[in-house]
């Protein structure tokens, strides 16, 4: 069966800090990986998505950025966090190419405050 | 208007009630819709896919109407296990090409009490 993992669960990091979030697959090959941002109260945004290792694509202008060096490995990073950066990261997966549907799987995400 | 609505919430039921939640999609040609689960503090877990025939799973239904671009769920019997965030759940447009994106719902807060 798949898993999905996250770490850490939790972090606190003062303003102007680097930042990096790693998220990694196992039991399942070639997946898309997505990372989305829950702020408090707030649903879930997209931040990135990758169909492939060194393919990102960006959905919304920000501070942070996203690699995949490997197939079941997705970063999210950023060099100088701001305080509107806190929220529930989220990382998840898809099979690819699945022809009639594209549920995902998430997982147990990270706590960040921005202090 | 937003690409995905729902009901703006929180619901407050007791046990054994039967709750109706409502979504509106904007897109047309989306093609794919869940609903998921969200437990505070927790991720968002997958309850159940949504097929234009309509489907059922135990006390939950999911209901799709693509005219109306408008999928319901159907909790009966509610338990108090059941409190947790509900969030529709639609595929954005050109999901083929651009790794099966999802636009999440707002979603909606159910409390279950005794």
């Amino acid at each position: 069966s798949q898993t999905i993992h996250q770490w850490p669960a939790t972090l606190v990091q003062p303003v102007g800090s680097p930042l990096s979030l790693e998220c990694t697959v196992e039991g399942t090959s070639n997946p898309n990986l997505y990372w989305y941002r829950q702020a408090a109260g707030r649903g879930l945004q997209l931040l990135f998505y990758s169909v492939g290792i060194g393919q990102i694509s960006s959905e919304v202008p920000q501070n942070l950025s996203a690699s995949r060096p490997q197939d079941r490995q997705f970063i999210l990073s950023s060099k100088k966090l701001l305080l509107s950066d806190s929220g529930f990261y989220l990382c998840a997966w898809s099979v690819r190419l699945a022809i009639s549907y594209n549920e995902q799987f998430f997982g147990p995400g990270t706590r960040l405050t921005v202090l | 208007r937003k690409e995905v609505e729902q009901d703006p919430g929180p619901f407050n039921v007791p046990e054994g009630a039967t709750v109706a939640f409502n979504c509106t999609y904007s897109n047309s040609a989306s093609q794919s819709f869940f609903w998921y689960r969200q437990d505070c503090r927790k991720e968002p877990k997958l309850l159940m896919s949504v097929y234009s025939s309509g489907n059922e799973d135990g006390r939950f239904t999911a209901q799709l109407n693509r005219a109306s671009q408008y999928i319901s769920l159907l909790i009966r019997d509610s338990k108090l296990s059941d409190s947790a965030t509900y969030l529709c759940v639609v595929t954005g447009p050109g999901i083929y090409n651009q790794g099966g994106k999802l636009i999440f719902g707002q979603g909606t807060e159910l409390s279950v009490k005794p």
